[in-house]
């Protein structure tokens, strides 16, 4: 199976507070796990990335938790402010001879209140 | 270092017209990924292609959809006889190489279709 499940579709944080968005994925093979982030018109652009030799990962106010054997991976955004108001696609590849192409998640909106 | 460029960002096209989406990869990238995001959806893969090579095309619908990178010149996917189901963001990424466990892909900003 190659679908990565993204929750929650959309997410209202106030500023400051703490967003945690989750994402399940079904096929093992996966071994790159990014996050992208992307803005209305735009396209996205990675945020931060695991792959799934560590259970977490951080940079800055964004980190990654990683559970092998749930095979789920979680995006946490500390202290969130306005401008973090996007969407956001967990995405998961396989490497192999045919390259690194992606499975992105559903999305989810997120929207940090004032 | 200027990055993935895509012309032209947005295209109106008419039932039964052909679209033609270019993406130009960032300079010295030499592998293109191209994506289809539906409105209110996640980005779906379409292709995969090296310089004159088309590497894994099984995200592509098997009628209407082509894409090439020639040697010289932009990626380019071309859509004939357009439907309004087409309508969409189509996207293109670029690496620098395959190899490495964490290449990553850099975007473009799209090209919406909009199918009348």
């Amino acid at each position: 199976q190659q679908q990565v499940k993204q929750s929650p579709q959309s997410l209202i944080v106030q500023k400051g507070g703490i967003s945690i968005i989750n994402c399940a994925y079904e096929n093992t093979a996966f071994d790159y796990f990014p996050w992208y982030q992307q803005f209305p018109g735009k396209g996205p652009a990675l945020l931060i990335a695991i792959r799934p030799d560590v259970s977490e990962k951080k940079e800055g106010r964004f980190t990654i938790s990683f559970n092998k054997s749930a095979k789920q991976f979680s995006l946490h955004i500390m202290d969130s402010q306005p401008g973090d108001s996007a969407t956001y696609f967990c995405a998961a590849s396989r490497h192999n001879n045919a390259g690194n192409m992606l499975t992105f998640g559903g999305g989810t909106r997120l929207m940090v209140k004032p | 270092n200027a990055g993935v460029m895509q012309n032209p960002r947005h295209l109106v096209r008419r039932r039964g017209q052909e679209a033609r989406l270019r993406c130009s990869p960032m300079k010295g990238h030499s592998h293109v990924y191209w994506y289809r995001q539906l409105p209110e959806e996640g980005l779906k893969f379409m292709v995969y292609l090296q310089k004159e090579n088309i590497i894994d095309e099984s995200g592509m619908p098997k009628e209407r959809f082509s894409a090439e990178f020639p040697k010289e010149g932009p990626s380019i996917l071309r859509i004939q006889q357009v439907v309004r189901g087409d309508s969409a963001a189509y996207f293109c990424a670029s690496s620098p190489r395959w190899g490495g466990l964490t290449d990553t892909q850099y975007f473009g900003p799209g090209t919406r279709l909009t199918v009348l």
